[in-house]
Order: structure tokens, then C-alpha cells, then sequence
């Protein structure tokens, strides 16, 4: 079984769309993390939350919501889709954010593209 | 800004040779983390380090810190084909939410 999961793999959209990536972990982790990797791979987090609560919310547009139901699952939506958004969107979890538990787990990564 | 700076960018070896690869960072951390990253697919975990330690090893890895420098390397020894990968070097920072900030990444490629 896949420990962090996503969905889509693979998202096509015209500007101006909505869309959804869809998050799932089954490690029993409490914490869970939105990144985004441009063209050039840089890595920077967007979202994190723990036990359904946000903690992390970087400089992100607020086209941008995330959205937790529970621990397990971490959405994320996106409005009004622009050109710049296009990058990969991975999700990762962690088991917590105490000390001896912060290895974060990734998923396979969503790939976005807008036209 | 970013925390974490490797280098080189790209490094390209002969199967068998030792991979060295440098991150340097700028504030304080709480641990420093690496991770690979094979084409098209998720960040995988490699090894941390906290703070007070200055050297760890895991299998072919050996990870230091200097903390004096605010530098980490990370070693792979005996390198193969399957190290080609994209390494990346992570700060948790002390005192943020425990948040991870990660470098541009190495690109790692290994001759057979």
C-alpha cells in the first residue's frame, strides 16, 4: 500500500479553471505538509497542518486553500488558475513535529499544467 | 529567503567513485536533513542530523555538520548507477514551527 498518496498524477487546465489535488496518508501520521517545485526544483512549503489544525501558511496566494477533514487526508484547491501556478505540488506527511519524529514521507507529486 | 545552498549544482561520476556533496545554511537549526528525489517521482528521506551531533552514518551515507560553519556534506560512498538522483539539503529551523527549508538541490549523475 501507498504510504502517502495523490491525486491526480497529472492535471492539464486552462487559465482562469478550479481545481483540486487530493491527499491521502495511511502511516497514521499526525502532521501533513502542501509543498510546491517550480521549473528549476526548488522545494518551498505552502501548508502545514497537524490534527486537522493549520500551523504553516506561507506567503501563498489566497487562491490557494487548503483544506484537512481529518488527520489522514489534506486537500488543497486551487481558484482562478494563472499560467504561474503550473509546477509540481507534492503532499508529505510527518508522524509529528516533536523531536525524533520529523522525517516527512512525500508522495509521488501531482504535476500541474496550465494553458 | 532560502536556508539551505548546495554545491555543487551538478556532479557527474564514475560508478564506483565517492559522491561529496555541500549544503550550507544560515540561521540556527534544529536538525538538518538530506533527501533524494528520482526523476519524476517524491522526495525520499535519507538521513538527519540534529544540531549536536557532528557525524552520522547510514549504510554507503555519512552525513557531518559543522555547526560553526553552518555547513553540512553528505558522502555517498562506492556510488551506483541507482544514485543518480537529485539530493537535497533541509534546515529545521530552531524556533520556526518546525518547518522544513530546502536548498535547489545536486543533481547527481553516476557512469556505469
Amino acid at each position: 500500500d501507498t504510504a502517502v498518496s495523490q491525486t491526480p498524477k497529472y492535471l492539464v487546465t486552462q487559465m482562469g479553471n478550479d481545481k483540486s489535488i487530493k491527499c491521502e496518508q495511511n502511516l497514521g501520521h499526525d502532521t501533513m505538509y502542501w509543498y510546491k517545485q517550480d521549473s528549476k526544483k526548488f522545494l518551498k512549503i505552502m501548508f502545514s497542518y497537524n490534527n486537522k489544525e493549520l500551523i504553516i501558511n506561507e506567503t501563498v496566494p489566497n487562491r490557494f486553500s487548503p483544506k484537512s477533514p481529518d488527520k489522514a487526508h489534506l486537500n488543497l484547491h486551487i481558484n482562478s488558475l494563472e499560467l504561474g501556478d503550473s509546477a509540481v505540488y507534492f503532499c508529505a506527511s510527518s508522524q509529528d513535529r516533536r523531536e525524533g519524529y520529523e522525517t516527512q514521507y512525500f508522495g509521488p507529486g501531482t504535476r500541474l499544467l496550465v494553458l | 529567503s532560502q536556508q539551505g545552498e548546495e554545491d555543487p549544482q551538478a556532479l557527474s561520476i564514475q560508478e564506483g567513485e565517492n559522491a561529496t556533496m555541500n549544503c550550507s545554511y544560515k540561521t540556527s537549526i534544529n536538525n538538518l536533513q538530506w533527501y533524494r528525489q528520482n526523476s519524476g517521482r517524491g522526495l525520499v528521506h535519507l538521513i538527519l542530523i540534529r544540531s549536536n551531533e557532528r557525524e552520522k552514518h547510514s549504510g554507503r551515507l555519512r552525513v557531518t555538520l559543522d555547526t560553526s560553519k553552518k555547513s553540512s556534506s553528505l558522502l555517498i560512498t562506492a556510488s551506483r548507477a541507482a544514485d543518480t538522483a537529485s539530493y537535497f539539503c533541509a534546515t529545521d529551523v530552531r524556533g520556526a514551527n518546525s518547518k522544513l527549508t530546502f536548498g535547489k538541490g545536486i543533481t547527481l549523475s553516476v557512469r556505469p
